[in-house]
């Protein structure tokens, strides 16, 4: 059974920094593409990055690039997001999710979230 | 970037509605379409994708349809379990997007 537990979330003053994991189990999480995803209050689901197998392919989206860093290690079976220079609109749910790369790309599997508060 | 637009924002509907929601891209993203429904305080769940294909173990009463730039998804009889927030997600772009969501409401 597949399992994505986040954690590292908490609560970080403007301009502070947190880091993010996901322990992810019941698949060969080396053979699939990650992504994280995250949910602001009162707003809808907002995909930030993803990753490729080994980590050589990474793309971010236009409000965390240059601020978030998506990372795996493949032998802990984990993945991470370092973020930098926190802003108050990135308050959110964090979720990981894992690809699936078939017919077309799809979120088939969800970690619970963690929540990241971002404030004075 | 792709941008996706959902319609209506949300609705009201009885448990047995037919409910049906579009999801429009901004360009064509032939069938890279995927919808997921989710609940307040839990992870989403992948309902349909490649715009037509049912995910294993959603029930049939949910289906896809659309290629190109408009799409719906379609709750035949909508049951009391189904009342949550909507999402369309394209994946045609490496630069994946989301639509704004539909919440079904009672």
């Amino acid at each position: 059974q597949v399992q994505l537990v986040e954690s590292g979330g908490g609560l970080v003053k403007p301009g502070g920094s947190l880091r993010l994991s996901c322990a992810a189990s019941g698949f060969t999480f080396s053979d699939s593409y990650m992504s994280w995803i995250r949910q602001a209050p009162g707003k809808g689901l907002e995909w930030l990055s993803y990753i490729s197998t080994s980590g050589s392919t990474i793309y971010y989206a236009d409000s965390v690039r240059g601020r978030f860093t998506i990372s795996r290690d493949n032998a802990k079976n984990s993945l991470y997001l370092q973020m930098n220079s926190l802003r108050a609109e990135d308050t959110a749910v964090y979720y990981c999710a894992r690809i699936t790369t078939v017919t077309t790309w799809y979120f088939d599997d969800w970690g619970q979230g963690t929540l990241v508060t971002v404030s004075s | 970037d792709i941008q996706m637009t959902q319609s209506p924002s949300s609705l009201s509907a009885s448990v047995g509605d037919r409910v049906t929601i579009t999801c429009r891209a901004s360009q064509s993203i032939s069938s890279n379409l995927n919808w997921y429904q989710h609940k307040l305080g839990k992870a989403p769940n992948l309902l349909i994708y490649a715009a037509s294909s049912l995910q294993s173990g959603v029930p049939s009463r949910f289906s896809g349809r659309g290629s190109g730039t408009d799409f719906t998804l379609t709750i035949s009889s909508l049951q009391p379990e189904d009342f949550a927030t909507y999402y369309c997600q394209q994946s045609y772009s490496n630069h994946l997007s989301f639509g704004g969501g539909t919440t079904v409401e009672i």
